[in-house]
């Protein structure tokens, strides 16, 4: 099956300083992915939409300077945040559509649970 | 974005029983659901989907109920195990645009052994 990984899988940063956080669909070429945001005991909330090659769509509210999505390549996707603050405290999970699905399929990625000091 | 809630933010059932979670949707153009499945600090695994053009689908111990009129979804599972204790969401895809999952609240499933 599809397999999407997360790197890494937990990060620890203090205030002001920045985080990437990798995306990467292992056995499938992924020419969409998407970047969502869950806080405890929250649903998912879509942050934006990348497509490979191209500047990233971003939801309403999501601040595009702060979220820097890069989708370079056809199987990596990287979000960074940029001067995290506590409030950025959140579990980041990317997924992926790819290719040779349907236009529906998504493939979840593991998450990657990123704490602010 | 989409509005799709869950009518139970908790549901707790004794192993062996059968578990029903349920789901509204609000966006009658979506034409694609599915069910997903979330353990503590792990993304979402797919359960099972269904089309618009469907009302019934089932899977392995799990069946999808589709009613377009009311927009009400529901997950099924029979048996239920300690297993299939975790967070189930719905998510629909809205046909316009660039085809976003956009996901329910969130119901917490509990098996009591």
């Amino acid at each position: 099956g599809a397999v999407v990984s997360q790197h890494p899988s937990w990060v620890i940063c203090k205030s002001g300083t920045s985080v990437k956080i990798e995306c990467r669909s292992l056995d499938f070429q992924a020419t969409t992915m998407f970047w969502y945001r869950q806080f405890p005991k929250q649903s998912l909330m879509l942050m934006a939409t990348s497509n490979e090659g191209s500047k990233a769509t971003y939801e309403q509210g999501v601040e595009k300077d702060k979220f820097l999505i890069n989708h370079a390549s056809l199987t990596l996707s990287t979000l960074t945040v940029t001067s995290a603050h506590p409030e950025d405290s959140s579990f980041y999970i990317c997924s992926a559509r790819g290719t040779r699905d349907s236009r529906y399929e998504q493939y979840f990625g593991p998450g990657t649970r990123l704490t602010v000091t | 974005g989409e509005s799709v809630g869950l009518h139970l933010p908790t549901l707790s059932v004794q192993e062996g029983d059968n578990s029903i979670i349920n789901c509204a949707y609000s966006n009658s153009a979506s034409d694609y659901f599915i069910w997903y499945k979330q353990e503590s600090g792990k993304g979402p695994q797919f359960i099972i989907d269904i089309r618009s053009n469907m009302d019934k689908r089932q899977g392995q111990r799990v069946t999808v109920l589709l009613n377009k009129t009311v927009k009400h979804l529901s997950l099924q599972i029979a048996a239920t195990q300690p297993g299939d204790s975790a967070v189930y969401f719905c998510a629909e895809i809205n046909q316009t645009g660039a085809n976003n999952l956009f996901f329910g609240t969130g119901t917490r499933l509990t098996v009591i052994p």
